[in-house]
């Protein structure tokens, strides 16, 4: 059972253009919503994160829409450049479940020169 | 610091033998968590700690224990390993004592089991 769904599974973007990256979820409980970047070899590291108080947080070309309603959130990467090539992650956690983050299925990014 | 330290990055097991993954932290972390990586499947909580001494199970906790006798280390056991257990584990710890705490991952330990 999946709680957060995220798509789509793979992407591919040419220089300069926008990726979007979209996750849904299920848990009403869930009030914290982070994104995680992971290059090939590596472990996940925190991109950007969002509270469910704001409808958008931006952090350079990276910005995170949230739409509590229809419980979806996603992530736009402007100005794709091949260094941000990776596996890009959506997860959420609920307080109180001691940092029991549930993730999306992950979407891998490819960003042509 | 050299952050969270996974050991072995790779391993090879026959189905039902045992073994031990290991993690270390020096930041001084009190949680630290155990996931698997499957594809399609993103991450999974396998066991988490909050502190020395105590820890609980995650999402998929069946056929992995785990111990946490210091703050820097939280070892993760097979003990029969199943080819259902062929993976990519991350061990991540937090010093954050809220959910919004940002997680620290290490950088894998791939395991095949045959």
């Amino acid at each position: 059972q999946q709680q957060v769904k995220q798509s789509p599974q793979s992407l591919i973007v040419q220089k300069g253009g926008i990726s979007i990256i979209n996750c849904a979820y299920e848990n009403t409980a869930f009030d914290y919503f982070p994104w995680y970047q992971q290059f090939p070899g590596k472990g996940p590291a925190l991109l950007i994160a969002i509270r469910p108080d704001v409808s958008e947080k931006k952090e350079g070309r990276f910005t995170i829409s949230f739409n509590k309603s229809a419980k979806q959130f996603s992530l736009h990467i402007m100005d794709s450049q091949p260094g941000d090539s990776a596996t890009y992650f959506c997860a959420a956690v609920a307080s109180g479940s001691a940092r029991q983050l549930t993730f999306g299925s992950g979407t891998q990014l490819t960003v042509l020169p | 610091n050299a952050g969270v330290t996974q050991t072995p990055k790779f391993q090879v097991l026959k189905t039902g033998q045992s073994m031990t993954l290991q993690c270390a932290q020096d930041m001084n972390h009190e949680y630290m968590s155990w996931y698997r990586q499957d594809p399609g499947m993103g991450l999974r909580l396998i066991h988490y700690s909050v502190g020395a001494g105590i820890t609980d199970q995650g999402e998929v906790p069946n056929g992995y224990n785990v111990s946490r006798s210091t703050t820097e280390d939280f070892p993760l056991r097979l003990l029969s390993a199943a080819p259902s257990q062929t993976s990519v584990y991350f061990c991540a710890s937090s010093y954050s004592d809220t959910n919004t705490g940002e997680l620290f991952f290490g950088e894998g330990s791939r395991l095949t089991v045959l």
